[in-house]
């Protein structure tokens, strides 16, 4: 079966580092993505790992460890525009299917 | 930036209706999705397309119909709406094979079923 695990909430300070943590259990892996989305909005795409090791652009950076069934997204200097939620998406193996997590809603304070 | 939209945004409509949202990507990706997400909740597919006349059912079980006419356009139908309906419905789209086929959403429809 398909199993996708992150933290239900965080929150973090301006200019503060934080990282969200992804574990998964899947029959396949073809790939992770982590996606941003802010309230009532669709999901916007911010990166995606297929190798392990870590994907960096700009702000936000993405590690993977197919080992470890493992993803953490980054995110750098963080600003109040980044409060939204963080969905971390497995693609299954052979297909293109995305199994989504429930994503991590994240609180950026002044 | 993503060319995809959906129509309408917000649909508010009474138990027994049929209703069709709307689903056009400008980019020329081959795959096109449905999802229903309920708030707080993760994405479930619910309907998928690789190219026209060509539409599988999702994860999800849903009652929605989609038809796949024209690569652009990928329309959900509900012949019968109910309350369980209610939901946001996203529409994705993806570029036919590449490394990464990212899968890029449309703004959604909020469908409230009274």
């Amino acid at each position: 079966g398909q199993n996708i695990d992150q933290p239900t909430e965080m929150t973090a300070t301006e200019g503060a580092i934080v990282q969200i943590n992804c574990t998964y259990q899947t029959s396949g892996f073809n790939g992770l993505f982590w996606y941003q989305q802010h309230a009532g909005e669709a999901p916007t795409f911010l990166s995606y790992n297929v190798l392990d090791g870590l994907e960096e652009k700009g702000r936000f950076s993405s590690f993977l460890s197919r080992s470890k069934g493992y993803s953490y997204l980054l995110l750098k200097e963080l600003q109040m525009k980044d409060s939204a939620s963080y969905l971390c998406a497995v693609r299954k193996g052979n297909t293109d299917k995305l199994i989504f997590g429930t994503g991590t809603r994240l609180q950026v304070f002044p | 930036e993503a060319d995809i939209y959906q129509t309408p945004r917000y649909l508010v409509i009474g138990t027994g209706k049929k209703i069709t949202l709307e689903c056009s990507q400008t980019m020329g990706h081959d795959k096109m999705y449905w999802y229903q997400q309920d708030p707080g909740m993760e994405l479930h597919l619910i309907h998928y397309s690789y190219g026209v006349n060509s539409t599988e059912k999702g994860d999800l079980s849903s009652e929605s119909t989609v038809s796949r006419i024209r690569t652009e356009h990928f329309p959900l139908t509900l012949e019968s709406a109910r309350p369980s309906h209610t939901s946001q419905y996203l529409c994705a789209s993806s570029a036919l094979g590449g490394r990464e086929e990212t899968q890029y959403f449309g703004p959604g429809t909020r469908l409230l079923v009274l």
